[in-house]
């Protein structure tokens, strides 16, 4: 069983630029939920996304969008790139079908560094 | 808004002592997880707490829920130099397609 995956694993961008992130869920997942998290902060929600469609949105503004394909992995696009999007992005992915807890299993996660 | 908080937010023990880290949320909620995160790497699951009253362990960590304070624990026996990491507990939001809401998490050091 192949478990999330993540790349890039390392991003510099400089301010104004834009930026795609990918995530492959785990085999049989048709959840996937994206986390910002600042250094010496805890994960704060992005967005999810089950089958294909935005499932809830946190507090980030529209120039976070994602994706998410037929085969169930998903994009992060960040427009307009600004100092304070420096961070960890991390991808869960999850199976509601799957049973009652919906635990979610994270990925390693993709360091984006905003100069 | 669901508000979740940790205490401590540092801990600094002893090996061999035993403490307990205090995870507090605001509105209703009956689903609570448990995270370790070592530096620079992801979220690795602890546990996951469904019912009031869970109570579940793995080694030296034992995590429990009480829905009606709003309140779950995570308790260290015996620390090790290996439990040292830092711990997050995340409740969902039902409304937001169960997204986990996290505490800023216990940064853990365990020192001999």
């Amino acid at each position: 069983e192949t478990g999330v995956t993540q790349s890039p694993t390392h991003l510099i961008k400089t301010r104004g630029q834009q930026v795609t992130l990918r995530c492959s869920s785990q085999s049989g997942h048709n959840t996937v939920s994206w986390y910002q998290q600042a250094l010496g902060q805890g994960p704060q929600f992005i967005f999810q996304y089950y089958r294909e469609e935005e499932n809830g949105r946190g507090n980030f503004p529209p120039r976070f969008s994602g994706l998410q394909f037929p085969n169930y992995s998903s994009e992060l696009n960040v427009n307009a790139l600004e100092l304070d999007d420096s961070a960890l992005y991390l991808c869960a992915s999850s199976s509601p079908s799957g049973g009652f807890s919906y635990e979610q299993y994270f990925g390693p996660g993709t360091r984006l560094t905003v100069t | 808004e669901l508000k979740v908080e940790q205490n401590p937010l540092f801990l600094s023990m002893q090996e061999g002592k035993n403490y307990t880290i205090y995870c507090n949320y605001s509105t209703t909620s009956d689903r609570l997880y448990w995270y370790r995160q070592d530096p620079g790497k992801s979220l690795e699951s602890l546990f996951v707490l469904l019912s009031n009253g869970a109570v579940k362990q793995e080694g030296r960590l034992m995590a429990s829920l009480d829905t009606k304070a709003r309140l779950s624990t995570l308790h260290i026996t015996a620390a090790v130099h290996d439990l040292s990491a830092t711990y997050f507990c995340a409740v969902v939001l039902t409304n937001s397609g169960y997204a986990l809401n996290f505490g800023k998490g216990t940064s853990l050091l365990v020192t001999p």
